[in-house]
């Protein structure tokens, strides 16, 4: 059964800092990675897809990688702002069938 | 206007009556799925349907039923609630297109308390 581990669980950090928020999985066979944003009391949404095949990709001052090897990923956040303040969900895809299992989020606070 | 709408937002209810949660989606995607986030315990699938012929069980479907009526429309429903399934509800949908176009698109969610 596939597991996602998000570390930390939660993060404050000032605002203007680069941070990188990571997520890891015991089952390598994924069909994709994705990062999901939820604001508190809202839906997620939709930050970031890495197909399995490929390294990393890039959406403004975010960036995800993948080494699916070893089963991990980063998500890269560059200077940090109060807006960023959410929950970021990591969730995996598996064989193809796009129904995705969830790592537990973690909660950043950026101060300004 | 959003593309995933769910009804209701929240509702409150008794244990032992019969619950049922509403997703649309104007996004004009064949596959919908149902998640349940509790604290602590992240995200989890409790039924997807990858077209209207198609239902599937997913990690937590005891005490949950669910029905595709047409392309746009899936609704989960609790039989006979109970306290332990007070949670947020999700609804989600996404394309059939392989994996570059498999993100998932969530509607607000509905909060549930069961008394």
């Amino acid at each position: 059964k596939q597991e996602v581990t998000q570390i930390p669980a939660a993060l404050s950090v000032p605002e203007g800092e680069n941070l990188v928020l990571n997520c890891s999985f015991t089952d390598s066979a994924i069909y994709n990675l994705q990062w999901f944003r939820q604001d508190p009391g809202k839906g997620l949404t939709s930050l970031l897809l890495i197909q399995s095949s490929q390294r990393e990709q890039t959406s403004g001052r975010l960036n995800a990688s993948l080494d699916k090897s070893s089963g991990r990923s980063t998500l890269y956040i560059a200077a940090s702002q109060p807006g960023d303040s959410a929950t970021y969900l990591c969730a995996v895809s598996g064989n193809g069938y796009s129904t995705l299992t969830f790592g537990k989020g973690t909660m950043l606070l950026v101060s300004p | 206007d959003a593309d995933v709408t769910q009804t209701p937002r929240n509702r409150i209810t008794k244990t032992g009556k019969r619950i049922m949660l509403e997703c649309s989606q104007t996004k004009g995607h064949d596959r919908m799925y149902w998640y349940r986030q509790d604290p602590g315990l992240g995200l989890r699938l409790i039924y997807y349907s990858f077209d209207v012929k198609d239902i599937n069980k997913g990690e937590i479907s005891d005490g949950y039923s669910v029905s595709r009526q047409a392309q746009a429309k899936f609704s989960l429903s609790l039989e006979s609630a109970i306290p332990n399934q007070t949670a947020l509800y999700f609804c989600a949908t996404s394309d059939l297109g392989g994996p570059s176009t498999d993100t998932q698109y969530f509607g607000p969610g509905t909060r549930l308390t069961v008394l």
